[in-house]
């Protein structure tokens, strides 16, 4: 069936530290490919999106490209901020029975630091 | 913001009991889930309605049942709860059932079983 892996958390950083974060995934056909921010207390909203091989979701200083080759969905932002702790998930859409459904990696909480 | 509320927010129950979570959207959207949060294993689909009175499984369903008999309301129902289902529930939608759809995510339901 599919999967999404994700890598473990907590990640911790310094203000404007470079982040990445790592989603490869499993699938028998042609996902699409999310990231989805999960701020203190509150329910899931969409970070980006990617559709297709090569397609590049962007969305806040955040991109994460589509990468076939690799299955993986890496999310990265150049300079983070204290505002952008938050749990991040990668998840992946793809038809099972008769729907579309979203299959999540477990979350990875990251901490940035002042 | 996408118009989701889910009630209560916050409930403590008995085991043995049962418990009725509601999920309404202002929205109209056709699509309506339900997850359980819990940690180290993300969002699980528990079940998911792809319009009035037609609902379907997802991969953590056995202890649970739902119904729709509107667009507006999705009911997740714990005949008789029990410990291991004390969680963290969320209710999302989506205005359709394609690969690409983003899903809007309520604010969330915390149950706790005793």
């Amino acid at each position: 069936g599919n999967s999404v892996t994700q890598m473990e958390g907590p990640v911790t950083l310094s203000e404007e530290a470079f982040l990445t974060i790592n989603c490869t995934y499993t699938a028998t056909g042609y996902p699409s490919l999310f990231w989805y921010v999960q701020y203190p207390g509150e329910g899931l909203q969409l970070l980006l999106k990617a559709t297709k091989a090569d397609d590049k979701g962007s969305n806040k200083g955040f991109e994460a490209t589509y990468r076939k080759e690799t299955t993986s969905f890496h999310l990265e932002k150049g300079s983070v901020q204290v505002s952008d702790s938050a749990v991040y998930f990668c998840a992946l859409s793809e038809r099972g029975g008769s729907n579309y459904k979203l299959t999540f990696g477990k979350g990875t909480l990251l901490t940035v630091n002042p | 913001d996408a118009g989701i509320t889910q009630s209560p927010r916050h409930k403590v129950t008995e085991t043995g009991t049962p418990v009725t979570l509601r999920c309404h959207q202002t929205e109209n959207h056709r699509y309506m889930y339900w997850y359980r949060q819990d940690p180290g294993h993300g969002l699980r689909l528990i079940h998911y309605s792809y319009g009035v009175k037609d609902t379907d499984k997802g991969e953590v369903s056995d202890g649970y049942s739902v119904s729709r008999s509107k667009t507006e309301d999705f009911l997740l129902t714990l005949e008789s709860a029990t410990s291991s289902q004390t969680s963290v529930y969320f209710c999302a939608i989506s205005e359709s059932g394609t690969s690409a759809n983003e899903q809007f995510f309520g604010p969330g339901t915390r149950l706790t079983v005793l």
